[in-house]
């Protein structure tokens, strides 16, 4: 089947330590993206990728690092920079063209808590 | 002034009721719209998009849009326990791709 698959499920980072969120697609989906999410709240944009090897920063990409490396891939980093890092992370892909197809399709999540 | 905003609720409607949602935002360059819905701990699903002015339905469920008065509402008519849930409207620029998120509101249907 078709989709995207996040991984860990549940993460726990220790003070001052890296930590890196999965992100794999097999939809052949061009545009990829991780939202934040905190409780009660909207998505917040971290970044987003239209090509490979090509991204851009969201509204709240400090602390946080991304590569695209593959179409298929999108691995989000967690810095100790990011101090407030307990939240649900979110991936997403859709087709980046203008008009009907930016619907995006969701990963499982994320649930990232610190120790 | 937020660029999407939604009464976070929660809204209580007893089953059976019409529920109405309602988003507003600020950017009049917005061309696709869309309703989410989110069960707790879970990931967003797509219920609605819309693009033109007016009404869409599907089954149960009539996303509204009004860009001169840059509002879009989704109503659910026939309202059950198995629709309480958050939802979320967002809404993508005139350069597509990204989507901008709004707080959500919180449905609650009552037996």
């Amino acid at each position: 089947d078709g989709g995207i698959t996040q991984s860990p499920k549940y993460l726990f980072r220790k003070e001052g330590q890296n930590v890196t969120l999965s992100c794999e697609q097999n939809l052949n989906h061009d545009a990829m993206y991780w939202y934040r999410q905190d409780p009660g709240q909207g998505l917040r944009l971290i970044y987003y990728s239209q090509i490979v090897n090509d991204f851009q920063k969201g509204d709240i990409a400090e602390g946080y690092s991304v590569s695209r490396e593959k179409k298929e891939s999108f691995p989000l980093t967690v810095t100790s920079a990011q101090k407030n890092p307990t939240a649900f992370y979110l991936c997403a892909s859709s087709v980046p063209t203008s008009g009907e197809n930016e619907k995006l399709f969701f990963g499982s999540g994320t649930q990232l808590s610190v120790l | 002034q937020k660029e999407v905003e939604q009464n976070s609720g929660p809204l209580s409607v007893p089953e059976g009721a019409i529920a109405s949602l309602n988003c507003t935002y600020s950017d009049r360059g917005s061309q696709s719209f869309f309703w989410y819905r989110q069960y707790s701990g879970k990931s967003p699903e797509l219920i609605m998009s819309i693009y033109s002015n007016g009404d869409k339905e599907d089954g149960r469920f009539t996303a509204q849009l009004n860009k001169a008065s840059q509002y879009v509402s989704l109503l659910i008519r026939d309202s059950q326990p198995s629709d309480s849930a958050t939802y979320l409207c967002a809404l993508a620029g005139n350069q597509g791709g990204k989507l901008i998120f709004g707080q959500g509101t919180e449905l609650s249907v009552k037996p």
